[in-house]
Formats: C-alpha cells, structure tokens, sequence
C-alpha cells in the first residue's frame, strides 16, 4: 500500500503524560502537514514540512507540541504534558508541491488521542 | 492571508433532488480550491480539485464544482442526490504561492432523505 500511514490508530493516555504519533507519507511527496480534527469540526491546520523544512507552524501549536521530519521522509508529532483538551483525532497528509503548484493532499486514517 | 467559509453548517435533501453545498473563499494569490469528503469514522477522501484549467471541475461520484472568481466562490453541486452521499464535506483552499498550505472549511454535513 502507497498511502499515508499513522500509528498509533488509537492511544489513550493519562494526563500529564508525553505521546508521540508517527506518519509515514506517500513515499514522492515532498510536503507533509499534521492536522487537528475534534468532533463536529473541520481539520484545524498545525504545521507543515517541506522535505525536512518546517515552514509553517499554527498558533495553536502551543510549545507543548513538537513536530520533527529530520530525513524529510516519515515525520513525529509530540505532545507533551498532555491535557484534557488535546483529546482529538490528529490527522497527517502529505502532497506534492512543485514550483507553485500544490497537488492535492492525501490523508492518512488518523491517530485519535484520548486524554484521560 | 486564506480562509474559506462554507455558508451552510447543515444540508438536507431528499434522495433523487439537487445538491448544493456553498464555499466562499479568500485567498492572497491564485488560489488551488478542493472540495473533500469524510464518511463517518473513514478518511477524508478528494471529490475534486480547481487548479487553474477549466473553471467547471468534475469530480468522483457524479460531483462537480465551478470555480467563479468574480464571487470568490466555489460551490459543489450534484444533479441527484443518493443516500450514500450523507457525509460531511470540507471545502479547502491553498494559496498557489511557495508558501501556501491547506486551510479547511468548517464542514457541511449532508443528509439525505429518502
């Protein structure tokens, strides 16, 4: 299979305790972005890499989170310290971007995180 | 700066009727326009995509969308509706600049009747 991966797909975890998610994207794309999805809502953007650059990070992204794609191939999301709130589904894309044209992205099935 | 804002949070139509779901957006260059779809507890999935070619884009399952730049809008229709269509649909926009990522819509659940 060619898609975008993560693991966990599930992870329950106690307050106050470090998680760590892994996303494997489809194997040419160059671009890869983390998303945060709570129920009812739209993906809220987090960050993105293009190849190992992290270009663009969201002010949700509190320094709790860290996000590294050191090889510009898989990528980590870190959330330290966890809280009540950042009980969602954490979801990973990737596409390709050449020159100024994106492609579309393609999701991954997600890692849903509870906090408990 | 990009947004986009998806006009109705809810739609709900009868099966074998029209569908539209309306998206607005704003974006800084020109822009690329997707519309996705998300089943209940599956991925979000591409209906289809603006780029820059034809403004009347056709996508998966009977969906299209046309690109209207005079109204900043992008709205996804369908001529008839089936049941398999209830879903929640996200309207996405990206900058086509170097620095552009994925902004979503706050979604459009679709339900049908039958």
């Amino acid at each position: 299979d060619t898609g975008v991966s993560q693991d966990p797909r599930h992870k329950i975890t106690k307050r106050g305790q470090n998680v760590t998610f892994r996303c494997d994207p489809i194997s040419e794309h160059n671009r890869l972005y983390w998303y945060r999805q709570t129920l009812g809502q739209g993906p809220e953007f987090l960050t993105y890499f293009q190849n190992e650059a992290q270009l663009e990070k969201s002010r949700l992204l509190s320094d709790r989170f860290s996000a590294e794609r050191p090889k510009g191939s898989f990528s980590t999301l870190e959330i330290q310290r966890t809280e009540q709130g950042d009980s969602a589904m954490y979801l990973c894309a990737s596409s390709s971007h050449t020159g100024h044209m994106n492609t579309e992205a393609f999701f991954g099935q997600g890692t849903r995180l509870t906090v408990v | 700066a990009q947004s986009v804002t998806q006009l109705d949070s809810h739609v709900s139509v009868s099966e074998g009727t029209p569908v539209l779901l309306r998206c607005n957006y704003s974006s800084s260059y020109s822009p690329s326009l997707f519309w996705y779809v998300q089943h209940p507890n599956k991925g979000l999935q591409l209906l289809l995509k603006y780029t820059s070619a034809a403004t009347l884009v056709k996508g998966i399952n009977g969906f299209e969308a046309e690109f209207k730049k005079s109204e900043t809008s992008f709205h996804l229709t369908k001529p008839s509706a089936h049941m398999s269509d209830a879903a929640e649909y996200f309207c996405v926009v990206s900058d086509r600049g170097s620095q552009g990522n994925l902004i979503f819509g706050k979604g459009t659940k679709l339900s049908v009747k039958p």
